[in-house]
């Protein structure tokens, strides 16, 4: 089955700073393999997705490349915002036929004025 | 908006009454799921419904279960609630399987407290 090494958190950074939350993962196939987002007492949010090799999935800042040769799918934004504070988690899902997200065990980021 | 919606979005029950928290969605999707989130836990899947064909992941305990009545509604019951259910449940949808089709859109979740 699939499995996701994520960066152990919590990580805290200071407003503007650079964000760097590390995902690798083993699956088979090919992949498609989002970012979620989970504000304090909420759901999870899409943050953002890609689909195959070299794809670079955008949304609100956050970027991240799939890179199926190290397969890696890094969660990456120039400048953060007290606003961004909350818990990311990475998931691949295999491919056809496929459903269940695999989920890592998610990052907490605290963002500080 | 088309969106997945929950309620209620926190549920008080006690030990052993049964619970049953609900799901809809605006999106028409196919698959709908429940997934069980522990505190400072990754969300677990119990199961999943594409269109009426039900599917239960092997280590879902026999105490949840769920119904999907029509397209947009699904329900989880929870018949005899330990402590340890006290969780967050969420629901997804997703429009099929597969490339193009899996991204998985949640609700807001259900903050489930046992007493």
């Amino acid at each position: 089955g699939n499995s996701v090494t994520q960066m152990e958190g919590p990580v805290t950074l200071s407003e503007e700073a650079f964000l760097t939350i590390n995902c690798t993962y083993t699956a088979t196939g090919y992949p498609s393999l989002f970012w979620y987002v989970q504000y304090p007492g909420e759901g999870l949010q899409l943050l953002l997705k890609a689909t195959k090799a070299d794809d670079k999935g955008s949304n609100k800042g956050f970027e991240a490349t799939y890179r199926k040769e190290t397969t890696s799918f890094h969660l990456e934004k120039g400048s953060v915002q007290v606003s961004d504070s909350a818990v990311y988690f990475c998931a691949p899902l295999s491919g056809a036929g496929s459903y269940q997200l695999t989920f890592g065990k998610g990052t907490k980021l605290s963002v500080i004025p | 908006d088309a969106m997945v919606i929950q309620n209620p979005r926190y549920q008080v029950t006690q030990f052993g009454k049964p619970v049953t928290l609900s799901c809809s969605q605006t999106l028409n999707h196919n698959v709908m799921y429940w997934y069980q989130q522990k505190s400072s836990q990754a969300p677990k899947l119990l199961f999943h419904y594409y269109d009426k064909d039900f599917n239960n992941e092997a280590d879902t305990p026999d105490n949840f279960q769920s119904r999907r009545p029509n397209t947009s509604f699904c329900f989880l019951d929870i018949r005899s609630p330990g402590l340890g259910d006290a969780a967050m449940y969420l629901c997804a949808t997703s429009r099929s399987y597969g490339q193009g089709g899996d991204t998985q859109y949640f609700g807001p979740g259900t903050r489930l407290t046992v007493l």
